[in-house]
Order: C-alpha cells, then structure tokens, then sequence
C-alpha cells in the first residue's frame, strides 16, 4: 500500500526558532501533498495545499510567511514553521495524494511543542 | 461552501455488535467523493472506505460499509462485527472531485468499544 512517511514525529524548540518538518511518500510519486493542522481533540484543518515544483496555495488565515513549504521532488514536500511560538505548538499532519488515484494518505504526524 | 457535519461527538459499542456514525454534508456539485478515515490513539490517520457521488451503490470493505444517501446528503459508516481494535476517532470527509484538491472533514466521532 502506499506510505507516507514524516520527520521528525516529535519536535521541541524555543520561541522563535524555525522547525522544518519532512514529508515523504516512500513507494509512489505525488504530485501533490498537502498540510494539515490539528489541535487537541479537533479535527483537521486544511493549511495548504503543495504542489511540486511550483508554489504552495494556502488556505484562507494561513500565514504563507510564517509556514514555508517546499515541494522540490515528487516524493518530498517540507515545511518550516519560521520564528515558532508557543501558538504555533500543534500537530501537523501531511497527506500525499498519488498520481494513479485519488485517494490521499497520510503521514503519521508531526507534533509541535514551541516552549 | 462544503461543510461536513458530524452530530455525535461520541459513540460506544459492544464488541461483536453492530454500530452506525452519522455524517451529513452540504454541497451544490453533483460530482465529489465521500471518505471516511479512522484515527487511533497513534493520530495515524486510515482510510476505511470512499465513496464515489456518481455511484448509486453503497460502498463496502469487510466489517465496513456506507449508507450513502445523495438526495438527503447523508454519509453514515456502519460497522459490523465491532472489534477493540475499532475503537478510534472517526472522521467524515469530502472531496469535490477526481483532481483533489482538499479534503474538508467533520469534527469526528469518538468511538469506543467495549468488550
């Protein structure tokens, strides 16, 4: 089946210090990836949306500054999360849609302390 | 705008007996996919089962099937023969059409199993 794969699963940093998070799709080409965010006992909002090799589109509220994403290769999208503080702390989840279908998959989550 | 509401914020169920979540959604197109993802206490997000819009048969997958109702916009999950491994977040999801752009999900169901 198709994996996708994120790194780090856990990170913690001090306040304003940037966190780049990876997203791999390990045995299928995407084109498209997307991020989410998840607060505590919340559902999963879309941040943007990355397509490779040209910019992310970013969902309304979504500070493109502040969330800097990077898809430069069919199985790899980043994020950083520039100058982090404490409200930025969240779990961040990145899906993988691959070519042949549309169905996404998601990675295993990433969770954000900013102390 | 797509909305995708899920009523019961929390379910419970005996194991081996059968259990229904409710999804509802609102949408003007005529062509969308309908999903249905399960989250276990690892936020490892899996999908259960799609829905295709155009497809008047209810999807099904072993223990899981659909009750999808297009007129009414209704997307309920029942799940048969309920194992502890079932226990879960359960989120209803749409999607507008082929080329994915973004999934939209309900706030999600808490389902417990109890032996």
């Amino acid at each position: 089946g198709a994996v996708v794969s994120q790194h780090p699963s856990r990170v913690i940093c001090k306040s304003g210090t940037s966190v780049k998070i990876e997203c791999r799709s390990l045995d299928f080409q995407a084109t498209t990836m997307f991020w989410y965010r998840q607060f505590p006992k919340q559902s999963l909002m879309l941040m943007a949306t990355s397509n490779e090799g040209s910019k992310a589109t970013y969902e309304q509220g979504v500070e493109k500054d502040k969330f800097l994403i990077n898809h430069a290769s069919l199985t790899l999208s980043t994020l950083t999360v520039t100058s982090a503080h404490p409200e930025d702390s969240s779990f961040y989840i990145c899906s993988a849609r691959a070519d042949y279908t549309d169905t996404q998959y998601f990675g295993p989550g990433t969770r954000l302390t900013v102390l | 705008a797509q909305t995708v509401t899920q009523s019961q914020p929390e379910m419970s169920v005996q194991e081996a007996e059968t259990v229904t979540l409710s999804c509802t959604y609102d949408t003007s197109e005529s062509d969308y996919y309908l999903f249905w993802y399960k989250q276990p206490p690892s936020r490892q997000m899996i999908l259960v089962i799609r829905q295709e819009a155009y497809k008047q048969q209810n999807a099904t997958e072993n223990r899981f099937s659909v009750n999808f109702q297009k007129a009414a916009k209704s997307f309920s999950l029942k799940i048969s023969d309920s194992q502890l491994g079932d226990a879960a977040m359960y989120f209803c999801a749409y999607s507008l059409s082929y080329n994915t752009d973004k999934l939209i999900f309900g706030t999600g169901t808490r389902l417990q199993v109890f032996p």
